[in-house]
């Protein structure tokens, strides 16, 4: 069964530094990964899906790679703000299939300090 | 863009009661998923669908049950509330012809059983 890590759990950091939250997963017969944001006591928010043709997915200041055969993906924020802090959860799929059953990770508390 | 609702943002209930949780989407997507999420433990999946009147059961189903009579609508239905189903329930779909399979959610509902 599919795992997923990420590591650290909390992250604190001054606004404007680039930072790197990481993720990792068990199977790597993955055929996509996303990355999610959640404010507290709100849902998730997708911020980006990498398909594993794929190595890197960019949307304004964050980017995220994939390494299927290391287990691994990161998501890159370039330039943090004060609005990024959040918690920031990856998921991998538990196996292939149509319904594409979702395996998150605990997540990163995000905190970037004005 | 995609649009998940959930029917109530905090819900408090009493041991015992029957309780609904209506999820509803406006893109037409074959899957729909619940999940609970609790500190430490993450987001966890407790039933989805993949067509109508069609379910499978997540990894913790048990003192769950769901029901989804038309496309754009998936209910969660906890037969007789316990306080350890006192959770943050989150409602997600997805396209089950795209090949992305990214999945969307809705804002989440706070159940409180007392």
């Amino acid at each position: 069964k599919q795992e997923v890590t990420q590591i650290p759990a909390a992250l604190s950091v001054p606004e404007g530094e680039n930072l790197v939250l990481n993720c990792s997963f068990t199977d790597s017969a993955i055929y996509n990964l996303q990355w999610f944001r959640q404010d507290p006591g709100k849902g998730l928010t997708s911020l980006l899906l990498i398909q594993s043709s794929q190595r890197e997915q960019t949307s304004g200041r964050l980017n995220a790679s994939l390494d299927k055969s290391s287990g691994r993906s990161t998501l890159y924020i370039a330039a943090s703000q004060p609005g990024d802090s959040a918690t920031y959860l990856c998921a991998a799929p538990n196996y292939g299939g149509a319904t594409n059953k979702l395996i998150f990770g605990t997540g990163t508390l995000l905190a970037v300090q004005p | 863009d995609v649009k998940v609702t959930q029917s109530s943002r905090y819900l408090v209930k009493r041991t015992g009661e029957k309780v609904f949780l209506e999820c509803v989407q406006d893109m037409d997507h074959e899957n729909m998923f619940w999940y609970r999420q609790d500190p430490g433990l993450g987001l966890r999946l407790i039933y989805f669908s993949y067509d109508v009147k069609m379910k499978e059961k997540g990894d913790i189903p048990e003192g769950y049950s769901v029901s989804r009579e038309k496309k754009e609508r998936f209910s969660l239905i906890l037969e007789s509330a316990s306080t350890n189903q006192t959770s943050m329930y989150l409602c997600a779909s997805n396209d089950g012809k795209s090949p992305s399979y990214e999945q969307y959610f809705g804002p989440g509902t706070r159940l409180t059983v007392t």
